[in-house]
């Protein structure tokens, strides 16, 4: 079982709508949760970090980490062109990175 | 002020021969760690380097080895290379080894015919 699975889609959604992107984690250990956002040909860009449980909302993006459930979420409202990209879940184990393979969001003008 | 640099920015390489990637970290960024990300994939982890002693190896086999320098720059280097090593690798610094905090460059588009 990898340690943190996500579905690659493609997701496309017109502009303007809630988009909900999901990923599950294996280890119950795992304590720090993160969003990234990989623009074509682009390095990876820290979107969002969470500690344990809860919901952090920056503008207009909502992440969401269930533990009960291993559940980790990002919802961005309002969705523009401009948020089209790969997102990647990821959460660290020894200071090391493990990334989800990403999903390819596609926001249609 | 500049982020993660990392040069060159594309090669292509024949099977068998060796590469070398580099990476400049952020200014004051003294962790470097880098990742390979193979296309429709997420990163996979390999090296991590902080103070220039390597903390964290990931799981590559020994063709693939780094270094850090006093001036907290990179290089990566990777030995007999096969098609399968065709990728984006990815050089991310920050300030100290940390649970989220990095910032990766652009990375280096490997590809092997």
């Amino acid at each position: 079982q990898k340690e943190v699975e996500q579905d690659p889609g493609p997701l496309s959604v017109p502009e303007g709508a809630i988009v909900s992107l999901n990923c599950t984690y294996s280890n119950s250990a795992f304590q720090y949760f993160m969003w990234y956002r990989q623009y074509s040909r682009k390095g990876p860009e820290l979107l969002m970090y969470t500690y344990s449980s809860g919901n952090k909302e920056d503008g207009r993006f909502t992440a969401q980490v269930d533990k009960s459930s291993k559940y980790i979420s990002l919802f961005i409202r309002d969705s523009q062109p401009s948020d089209s990209a790969t997102y990647l879940c990821a959460t660290n184990r020894d200071d090391k990175i493990i990334f989800g393979k990403g999903t390819r969001l596609h926001i249609l003008p | 002020d500049a982020g993660v640099t990392q040069s060159p920015t594309h090669l292509i390489k024949t099977r068998g021969q060796q590469v070398t990637l580099r990476c400049s970290p952020i200014s004051g960024h003294k962790s470097v760690s880098w990742y390979q990300q193979v296309l429709g994939q997420g990163p996979q982890f390999i090296f991590q380097y902080y103070e220039k002693e390597e903390r964290g190896r990931g799981n590559f086999p020994d063709r693939f080895s780094a270094r850090q320098f006093p001036n907290y720059s990179s290089e990566l280097n990777v030995n007999a290379l096969l098609l399968g090593d065709s990728a984006l690798y990815l050089c991310a610094s920050s300030v100290r080894m940390s649970n989220y905090g990095y910032t990766f460059g652009s990375g280096t588009r490997l590809t092997v015919v």
